[in-house]
């Protein structure tokens, strides 16, 4: 079955304590991107890869880290997490697609890890 | 950088009726206006999407319209049942040619609530 993963679905920690999301895809898809979702604010793009060893800032990156060493694992580390990063977080990939093609862009986002920092 | 607007916050609507939502953008560059459907616990999902070189695109109960000179687009659901209750996203996607990248902008998300 073509999915996203992420682990944990559920993280409580304290101030500091560095943490992993981790984020697994088996479509093979080039792009990939980790967003954070907050009442009243959708979705913000917390940074995206478009191929392996190849990441970007996104629009609210301060406070994490990403890597992308395969094609399928887009882990999220929060070297010291803060209780503000307290929110929902979503990875999503897409395969890369010209502009001009009849094809979509559509993401595929994993079912979401709840993080509570205190 | 792209900014997308949405409109309501929240929708209440009986069953049977239809429901709008509304978006704007800002880069008149951005070519493909996806709509993603939230379900309670769960990540969101590609709904119906259109790109840029059509007005109006219809699936069964869902359409989506675009206005290029105004820069806004809308979801329409009509007959509505208690399973469309959701959060819906509208998003705007960066033109790759123009240097927008393989963004997607979010807007804030609707609460659509539909009442027996």
């Amino acid at each position: 079955e073509a999915q996203v993963t992420q682990n944990p679905r559920y993280l409580i920690t304290v101030t500091g304590k560095k943490l992993t999301v981790t984020c697994s895809q088996n479509m093979n898809h080039e792009y990939m991107s980790w967003y954070r979702q907050d009442p009243g604010l959708g979705l913000r793009q917390i940074y995206y890869s478009m191929n392996v060893e190849v990441t970007d800032k996104g629009d609210v990156p301060e406070g994490y880290k990403v890597s992308r060493k395969e094609k399928r694992n887009f882990p999220l580390i929060l070297e010291s997490p803060s209780p503000n990063q307290t929110s929902l977080y979503f990875c999503a990939s897409s395969p890369i697609r010209l502009a001009g093609l009849p094809n979509s862009y559509e993401q595929y986002f994993g079912p979401g890890t709840r993080l509570t920092v205190t | 950088g792209e900014n997308v607007e949405q409109h309501p916050s929240t929708l209440s609507v009986q069953e049977g009726d239809s429901a709008v939502i509304k978006c704007t953008y800002s880069d008149s560059a951005s070519n493909y206006f996806p709509w993603y459907k939230q379900e309670l616990g769960k990540g969101p999902q590609l709904i119906i999407d259109i790109r840029s070189n059509v007005g109006e695109k219809k699936d069964q109960r869902i359409a989506v319209t675009l206005n290029k000179t105004a820069k806004h687009f809308s979801l329409h659901i009509t007959e509505t049942q208690p399973e469309d209750s959701a959060v819906y996203f509208c998003a705007a996607h960066g033109n790759i040619l123009t240097g927008g990248g393989n963004k997607l902008t979010f807007g804030t998300g609707t609460q659509l609530k539909v009442e027996l």
